[in-house]
Protein backbone atom coordinates (compact mmCIF):
# COMPACT_ATOMS: atom_id res chain seq x y z
CA UNK A 1 0.00 0.00 0.00
CA UNK A 2 0.92 3.71 0.41
CA UNK A 3 2.08 4.35 -3.31
CA UNK A 4 3.07 7.20 -4.75
CA UNK A 5 3.43 7.92 -8.95
CA UNK A 6 4.29 11.14 -11.01
CA UNK A 7 3.98 11.58 -14.14
CA UNK A 8 6.24 12.32 -16.30
CA UNK A 9 9.18 10.57 -15.48
CA UNK A 10 11.53 12.42 -17.31
CA UNK A 11 10.62 15.70 -19.83
CA UNK A 12 12.74 17.70 -21.81
CA UNK A 13 11.20 21.61 -22.67
CA UNK A 14 12.51 24.69 -24.11
CA UNK A 15 13.63 27.52 -22.32
CA UNK A 16 10.78 29.57 -21.76
CA UNK A 17 8.14 27.35 -21.87
CA UNK A 18 5.93 26.17 -18.86
CA UNK A 19 5.85 21.99 -17.64
CA UNK A 20 3.48 20.99 -15.43
CA UNK A 21 4.81 17.41 -13.09
CA UNK A 22 1.60 15.20 -11.92
CA UNK A 23 2.02 13.74 -8.48
CA UNK A 24 -0.84 11.26 -7.19
CA UNK A 25 -1.55 9.00 -4.23
CA UNK A 26 -2.83 6.01 -5.66
CA UNK A 27 -4.01 3.84 -2.69
CA UNK A 28 -4.92 6.39 0.07
CA UNK A 29 -6.03 9.87 0.29
CA UNK A 30 -3.51 12.33 0.83
CA UNK A 31 -4.15 15.28 2.70
CA UNK A 32 -0.68 16.62 2.91
CA UNK A 33 1.64 16.37 -0.72
CA UNK A 34 5.31 17.93 -0.61
CA UNK A 35 6.87 18.54 -3.13
CA UNK A 36 11.29 18.55 -3.20
CA UNK A 37 13.92 19.22 -5.35
CA UNK A 38 16.91 17.07 -5.32
CA UNK A 39 20.18 18.47 -7.56
CA UNK A 40 22.60 15.72 -8.84
CA UNK A 41 24.51 13.78 -5.65
CA UNK A 42 22.77 16.00 -3.09
CA UNK A 43 20.15 16.16 -1.37
CA UNK A 44 16.83 16.60 -1.27
CA UNK A 45 15.46 20.47 -0.29
CA UNK A 46 12.03 21.24 0.24
CA UNK A 47 10.15 23.64 -1.94
CA UNK A 48 6.22 23.54 -0.60
CA UNK A 49 4.07 21.56 1.07
CA UNK A 50 0.08 21.40 -0.08
CA UNK A 51 -2.76 20.77 1.53
CA UNK A 52 -6.01 19.52 -0.01
CA UNK A 53 -7.77 22.75 -1.05
CA UNK A 54 -5.42 25.37 0.75
CA UNK A 55 -2.79 27.32 -0.90
CA UNK A 56 0.80 25.72 -0.69
CA UNK A 57 3.42 27.08 1.80
CA UNK A 58 6.10 27.70 0.29
CA UNK A 59 10.14 27.44 1.68
CA UNK A 60 12.05 30.42 2.38
CA UNK A 61 13.32 31.40 -1.36
CA UNK A 62 11.30 28.95 -3.62
CA UNK A 63 9.40 31.53 -6.26
CA UNK A 64 5.82 31.14 -5.53
CA UNK A 65 4.88 32.73 -8.86
CA UNK A 66 7.53 30.34 -10.63
CA UNK A 67 6.86 27.04 -8.84
CA UNK A 68 2.84 26.17 -9.00
CA UNK A 69 1.28 24.03 -7.05
CA UNK A 70 -2.10 23.01 -6.74
CA UNK A 71 -4.02 20.35 -4.43
CA UNK A 72 -7.15 20.46 -5.76
CA UNK A 73 -8.16 16.50 -4.54
CA UNK A 74 -7.14 14.45 -2.03
CA UNK A 75 -5.05 12.08 -4.46
CA UNK A 76 -3.45 14.74 -6.59
CA UNK A 77 -0.66 17.57 -6.76
CA UNK A 78 0.59 19.26 -9.29
CA UNK A 79 3.62 21.12 -9.79
CA UNK A 80 4.19 24.03 -13.00
CA UNK A 81 7.48 25.31 -13.86
CA UNK A 82 6.61 28.35 -15.63
CA UNK A 83 8.51 29.97 -17.88
CA UNK A 84 11.45 27.35 -17.17
CA UNK A 85 15.23 27.89 -17.65
CA UNK A 86 18.07 26.10 -17.36
CA UNK A 87 18.93 26.17 -13.85
CA UNK A 88 15.44 24.71 -13.36
CA UNK A 89 16.78 21.43 -14.19
CA UNK A 90 16.46 19.18 -11.37
CA UNK A 91 15.35 16.09 -10.28
CA UNK A 92 11.72 16.59 -8.67
CA UNK A 93 10.24 14.45 -5.97
CA UNK A 94 6.77 14.75 -4.42
CA UNK A 95 5.76 12.63 -0.92
CA UNK A 96 2.37 12.45 0.43
CA UNK A 97 0.88 11.69 3.37
CA UNK A 98 -2.49 11.16 4.78
CA UNK A 99 -4.91 10.89 7.93
CA UNK A 100 -4.98 6.90 7.32
CA UNK A 101 -1.44 6.48 7.32
CA UNK A 102 0.90 6.56 10.75
CA UNK A 103 1.91 10.25 11.54
CA UNK A 104 3.92 12.24 9.98
CA UNK A 105 4.93 9.53 7.55
CA UNK A 106 5.43 10.15 3.61
CA UNK A 107 5.88 8.13 1.12
CA UNK A 108 7.63 9.47 -1.72
CA UNK A 109 7.12 9.02 -5.66
CA UNK A 110 9.91 8.16 -8.23
CA UNK A 111 10.55 11.75 -9.09
CA UNK A 112 10.78 13.47 -12.69
CA UNK A 113 13.49 14.74 -13.63
CA UNK A 114 13.44 18.14 -15.83
CA UNK A 115 15.84 19.37 -18.51
CA UNK A 116 15.58 22.51 -19.83
CA UNK A 117 17.34 22.96 -23.25
CA UNK B 1 15.26 25.80 12.50
CA UNK B 2 15.90 22.32 12.85
CA UNK B 3 18.94 21.15 11.02
CA UNK B 4 19.87 17.67 10.05
CA UNK B 5 23.45 16.33 9.93
CA UNK B 6 24.96 13.34 8.00
CA UNK B 7 28.98 13.54 8.95
CA UNK B 8 30.50 11.07 6.39
CA UNK B 9 30.66 12.13 2.86
CA UNK B 10 31.59 8.76 1.30
CA UNK B 11 31.53 5.86 2.63
CA UNK B 12 33.73 2.95 1.43
CA UNK B 13 33.49 -0.33 2.78
CA UNK B 14 34.34 -4.11 1.80
CA UNK B 15 31.57 -6.93 1.78
CA UNK B 16 31.13 -8.41 5.27
CA UNK B 17 32.54 -5.18 6.92
CA UNK B 18 29.97 -3.50 9.52
CA UNK B 19 28.35 0.10 8.94
CA UNK B 20 27.66 2.66 11.23
CA UNK B 21 26.40 5.86 9.57
CA UNK B 22 26.19 9.00 12.06
CA UNK B 23 23.12 11.45 12.12
CA UNK B 24 22.94 14.37 14.37
CA UNK B 25 19.31 16.56 14.52
CA UNK B 26 19.53 20.20 16.03
CA UNK B 27 15.40 19.99 16.75
CA UNK B 28 14.65 19.83 20.48
CA UNK B 29 11.06 18.85 20.92
CA UNK B 30 9.26 15.81 20.03
CA UNK B 31 10.68 14.27 16.46
CA UNK B 32 9.84 11.67 13.83
CA UNK B 33 13.23 10.16 12.34
CA UNK B 34 13.86 8.21 9.28
CA UNK B 35 16.38 6.57 7.71
CA UNK B 36 15.49 6.52 3.89
CA UNK B 37 17.98 4.96 0.97
CA UNK B 38 18.30 5.77 -2.66
CA UNK B 39 19.30 3.18 -4.66
CA UNK B 40 21.32 3.86 -8.21
CA UNK B 41 18.73 5.29 -10.26
CA UNK B 42 16.01 4.45 -8.43
CA UNK B 43 13.90 6.87 -5.94
CA UNK B 44 13.62 6.79 -1.80
CA UNK B 45 12.41 4.09 0.22
CA UNK B 46 11.86 4.02 3.68
CA UNK B 47 14.67 1.59 5.25
CA UNK B 48 13.10 2.22 9.35
CA UNK B 49 11.66 4.60 11.19
CA UNK B 50 11.13 6.36 14.79
CA UNK B 51 8.06 7.79 16.15
CA UNK B 52 8.15 6.56 20.16
CA UNK B 53 9.25 3.28 21.84
CA UNK B 54 11.93 1.53 21.60
CA UNK B 55 14.75 3.56 20.89
CA UNK B 56 16.63 0.69 18.60
CA UNK B 57 14.52 0.39 15.96
CA UNK B 58 14.74 -2.65 13.20
CA UNK B 59 14.04 -1.82 9.65
CA UNK B 60 14.23 -4.00 6.31
CA UNK B 61 17.39 -5.41 4.46
CA UNK B 62 19.18 -6.12 8.16
CA UNK B 63 19.43 -2.25 8.68
CA UNK B 64 18.72 -0.71 12.30
CA UNK B 65 19.35 2.67 13.75
CA UNK B 66 19.61 3.70 17.48
CA UNK B 67 17.65 6.92 18.85
CA UNK B 68 19.83 8.67 21.60
CA UNK B 69 17.84 11.49 22.78
CA UNK B 70 20.03 13.15 24.96
CA UNK B 71 23.17 12.93 22.05
CA UNK B 72 20.02 14.15 19.08
CA UNK B 73 21.94 11.21 17.34
CA UNK B 74 19.55 8.66 15.26
CA UNK B 75 23.19 6.40 14.03
CA UNK B 76 22.31 3.82 11.25
CA UNK B 77 23.86 0.81 11.54
CA UNK B 78 24.31 -2.88 10.02
CA UNK B 79 26.51 -5.66 11.28
CA UNK B 80 27.69 -7.20 7.69
CA UNK B 81 27.06 -5.03 4.47
CA UNK B 82 27.12 -6.28 1.11
CA UNK B 83 27.40 -4.87 -2.32
CA UNK B 84 24.10 -4.62 -2.90
CA UNK B 85 23.68 -2.11 -0.36
CA UNK B 86 25.86 0.72 -2.41
CA UNK B 87 23.46 3.42 -2.60
CA UNK B 88 22.93 6.64 -1.37
CA UNK B 89 21.39 6.81 2.46
CA UNK B 90 19.37 10.57 3.87
CA UNK B 91 18.45 10.26 7.45
CA UNK B 92 15.17 12.51 7.66
CA UNK B 93 13.58 14.12 10.91
CA UNK B 94 9.96 15.29 10.87
CA UNK B 95 8.32 17.47 13.52
CA UNK B 96 5.21 17.89 14.50
CA UNK B 97 4.37 20.93 12.46
CA UNK B 98 5.16 17.66 9.48
CA UNK B 99 8.04 19.36 7.67
CA UNK B 100 9.99 17.02 6.82
CA UNK B 101 14.20 17.69 6.94
CA UNK B 102 17.01 15.76 5.21
CA UNK B 103 20.50 15.21 6.11
CA UNK B 104 22.89 15.68 2.84
CA UNK B 105 22.78 12.28 2.42
CA UNK B 106 26.07 9.55 2.63
CA UNK B 107 27.26 7.50 -0.57
CA UNK B 108 28.18 4.16 0.63
CA UNK B 109 30.05 2.25 -1.55
CA UNK B 110 30.59 -1.25 -0.94
CA UNK B 111 33.61 -3.44 -3.37
CA UNK B 112 32.88 -7.07 -3.65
Amino acid sequence: GAVVSQHPSWVICKSGTSVKIECRSLDFQATTMFWYRQFPKQSLMLMATSNEGSKATYEQGVEKDKFLINHASLTLSTLTVTSAHPEDSSFYICSASGLAQLSYEQYFGPGTRLTVT
Amino acid sequence: AQSVSQHNHHVILSEAASLELGCNYSYGGTVNLFWYVQYPGQHLQLLLKYFSGDPLVKGIKGFEAEFIKSKFSFNLRKPSVQWSDTAEYFCAVNAPNNDMRFGAGTRLTVKP
